[in-house]
Order: C-alpha cells, then sequence, then structure tokens
C-alpha cells in the first residue's frame, strides 16, 4: 500500500529560525516527489518536485532533499518568516504514464515574532 | 494570469439536493482532478481526468461524478449530497502525471 507518513506533526519556531521537515515514503514504483505548501483555507501551491535522479532542490528559502535508498525527503526553511506559517504537505507520486499520487498529512508550522 | 477557477467557494446545501462545483483551468492541461480534504486525513482523491472524455476514479469515488466535455473544465457532480460529503474540495489541473499541479482555491461545501 503506498504511504506517505510527515513529521512532525506540527512545529513552532521563532521568526528567522531554520527549520526541517521530514517526510517517508512507500510507493511503487517511484516516480517523483513533491512539495506543497497550504496557507489555511487555500489551496496548495508547489514548492518543489524532484525525481529519483535528484538529490536536492531549491526555491528561494525552501530547500528539499531526496534520499531514494531511504525512501526519504526533508524540506529545510531557512531565515523563517511569519508568512512561512502554513501547512507543508509531501506527495509522492508512482507510476508511468498517469501517476498515482499519495498525499501525506502535513506539517502545519508556526512562525511566531 | 495563469489559474484554476472553482465555483462556488463556499456552499451549504440540504441532504438530496443535487448539486455541481465547477472547475476550469486556463493552462491548457490536460490532466485534471478532484481532491478531498478533511482534518487530519490529508487530500484524498476522487476522480481524475487524463484528457477530454476519459476520467477514471480515484481512491473516494463513491456519491461523486464528473464529465470532461471540454479540455479546460472539470465539474464535480453530487447527485444526492449526504452529511459525510461535507468536506474541502479542490480541483487541481496540470500537464502531466509528472509535472507540478495547480490547484483551485478551494470549495467549502456543507451538507446538512
Amino acid at each position: 500500500k503506498n504511504q506517505v507518513e510527515q513529521s512532525p506533526q506540527s512545529l513552532i519556531i521563532l521568526e528567522g529560525k531554520n527549520c526541517t521537515l521530514q517526510c517517508n515514503y512507500t510507493v511503487s514504483p517511484f516516480s517523483n516527489l513533491r512539495w506543497y505548501k497550504q496557507d489555511t483555507g487555500r489551496g496548495p501551491v508547489s514548492l518543489t518536485i524532484m525525481t529519483f535522479s535528484e538529490n536536492t532542490k531549491s526555491n528561494g528559502r525552501y530547500t528539499a532533499t531526496l534520499d531514494a535508498d531511504t525512501k526519504q525527503s526533508s524540506l529545510h526553511i531557512t531565515a523563517s518568516q511569519l508568512s512561512d506559517s502554513a501547512s507543508y504537505i509531501c506527495v509522492a507520486s508512482a507510476g508511468r504514464g498517469y501517476q498515482k499520487v499519495t498525499f501525506g498529512t502535513g506539517t502545519k508550522l508556526q512562525v511566531i515574532p | 494570469e495563469a489559474q484554476v477557477t472553482q465555483n462556488p467557494r463556499y456552499l451549504i446545501t440540504v441532504t438530496g439536493k443535487k448539486l455541481t462545483v465547477t472547475c476550469s483551468q486556463n493552462m491548457n492541461h490536460e490532466y485534471m482532478s478532484w481532491y478531498r480534504q478533511d482534518p487530519g486525513l490529508g487530500l484524498r482523491q476522487i476522480y481524475y481526468s487524463m484528457n477530454v472524455e476519459v476520467t477514471d476514479k480515484g481512491d473516494v469515488p463513491e456519491g461523486y461524478k464528473v464529465s470532461r466535455k471540454e479540455k479546460r473544465n472539470f465539474p464535480l457532480i453530487l447527485e444526492s449530497p449526504s452529511p459525510n460529503q461535507t468536506s474541502l474540495y479542490f480541483c487541481a489541473s496540470s500537464f502531466t502525471g509528472a509535472t507540478e499541479a495547480f490547484f483551485g482555491q478551494g470549495t467549502r461545501l456543507t451538507v446538512v
């Protein structure tokens, strides 16, 4: 069964600090892994997408890493801002052609002044 | 501006009264999907479409219908809504199944 597990479930950090969110996935055959940011009540917005051959990808202050051997990914946020407060969702895709996507339940991040 | 537009944003309805949530994208994407999001469960796929007239069930299709008569539109139909369909619904589109998906703003549906 395809699964995506994220940790921690929630996190509170001070503005300006860094943080790292974790994602473990079990999907087969693995195709790509994505990170989305979702503000409360809004649609998710794509941050990064990585295939099995990519180890790291950055989008501004967001850097995602992927270890296809251990089936783990992380999202590192540098110099956090209040606007980073949101849920961060890890999504793993499997298959060829149309791809089955499996969503994690997200990490809710709160950045406080 | 590239976007996925859902309507309505909010809807309160009664059990059994048929309703349609519309979804339209202006990016010429082939792939479109519907998801529901419930607390603690994450996003779950209801239906998806790989192209015009090609649709298939996702993980939670019971109680829903879709159609894809045009590339840009992918409406979600609830023939006889029930309270367990109270949820936040998202439509998404992408060029292929392997590329990033663009999500609509969401439709918060309450069935009483």
